[in-house]
C-alpha cells in the first residue's frame, strides 16, 4: 500500500520564520504535490513536481517554494511564513508521468500555525 | 481558470436516509475523481469516472458522470454513521491537474 509521510502532524512557528515541510513518498511516484486545505475551500494547488528537480506553480504558489532533489522527497518552503498561511498542508503524490488520471494519494497533513 | 463548485456545503441526514452531493464544473471535463476524508484525516481516493454519462457503483455509493462531462453526482441510499465524513470532487480539464471542489461535509445522526 502507498504511504506517504509528512514529517510534522503540528507546527507552530512565528511570523517571518522559514518553514520546512516535509514530505517522503515509498512507492515510487513520479508525481508528487503541495496542497493547503482551507474550511470552505477545499484544496488548493501550490506546486507540484512531476520529475525530480522539476517544479511547476499551482494555483497558489505566492509565499513557497519547493525542492525536489530526490523522487521520493518532496519539501515544501515557506521563505517567511506569515499569519494567512496559517493552513492545513497536504502532501500527496500519484504514479503516472504528467497530470494523467491516477489516483492521488495524501499524507495525514501537517496543521501548520503561524502566530 | 477551471472551477468546481459543490453543493450543498453541509448535508445532515438521519442515519438510513439517503444523501446527494453534486459536482459542477466551468469547463468540460476529461475524467471526475472523488474523495472522502474523515473527521480529522486526509482524503482518500474514492473512484474516478471517464466517459460521458457513466455509472458506477460500490455498495451504497453510486457515482455518476453527465452527458456533457461537466457535472457529477454522488449518492449515498441509506446512510450509516460510518459515511460520515467529507466528499471532495476532483475535476480534470484534459491534462491538466485536478481541481478539487469546496466539499460537502456530511453529518449523520444515529
Amino acid at each position: 500500500d502507498v504511504k506517504v509521510t509528512q514529517s510534522s502532524r503540528y507546527l507552530v512557528k512565528r511570523t517571518g520564520e522559514k518553514v520546512f515541510l516535509e514530505c517522503v513518498q515509498d512507492m515510487d511516484h513520479e508525481n508528487m504535490f503541495w496542497y493547503r486545505q482551507d474550511p470552505g475551500l477545499g484544496l488548493r494547488l501550490i506546486y507540484f513536481s512531476y520529475d525530480v528537480k522539476m517544479k511547476e506553480k499551482g494555483d497558489i504558489p505566492e509565499g513557497y517554494s519547493v525542492s525536489r532533489e530526490k523522487k521520493e522527497r518532496f519539501s515544501l518552503i515557506l521563505e517567511s511564513a506569515s499569519t494567512n498561511q496559517t493552513s492545513m498542508y497536504l502532501c500527496a503524490s500519484s504514479l503516472e508521468a504528467g497530470a494523467g488520471d491516477s489516483p492521488l494519494h495524501f499524507g495525514n497533513g501537517t496543521r501548520l500555525t503561524v502566530t | 481558470g477551471q472551477q468546481v463548485m459543490q453543493i450543498p456545503q453541509y448535508q445532515h441526514v438521519q442515519e438510513g436516509e439517503d444523501f446527494t452531493t453534486y459536482c459542477n464544473s466551468s469547463t468540460t471535463l476529461s475524467n471526475i475523481q472523488w474523495y472522502k476524508q474523515r473527521p480529522g484525516g486526509h482524503p482518500v481516493f474514492l473512484i474516478q469516472l471517464v466517459k460521458s454519462g457513466e455509472v458506477k457503483k460500490q455498495k451504497r455509493l453510486t457515482f455518476q458522470f453527465g452527458e456533457a462531462k461537466k457535472n457529477s453526482s454522488l449518492h449515498i441510499t441509506a446512510t450509516q454513521t460510518t459515511d460520515v465524513g467529507t466528499y471532495f470532487c476532483a475535476g480534470n480539464n484534459y491534462g491538466q491537474n485536478f481541481v478539487f471542489g469546496p466539499g460537502t461535509r456530511l453529518s449523520v445522526l444515529p
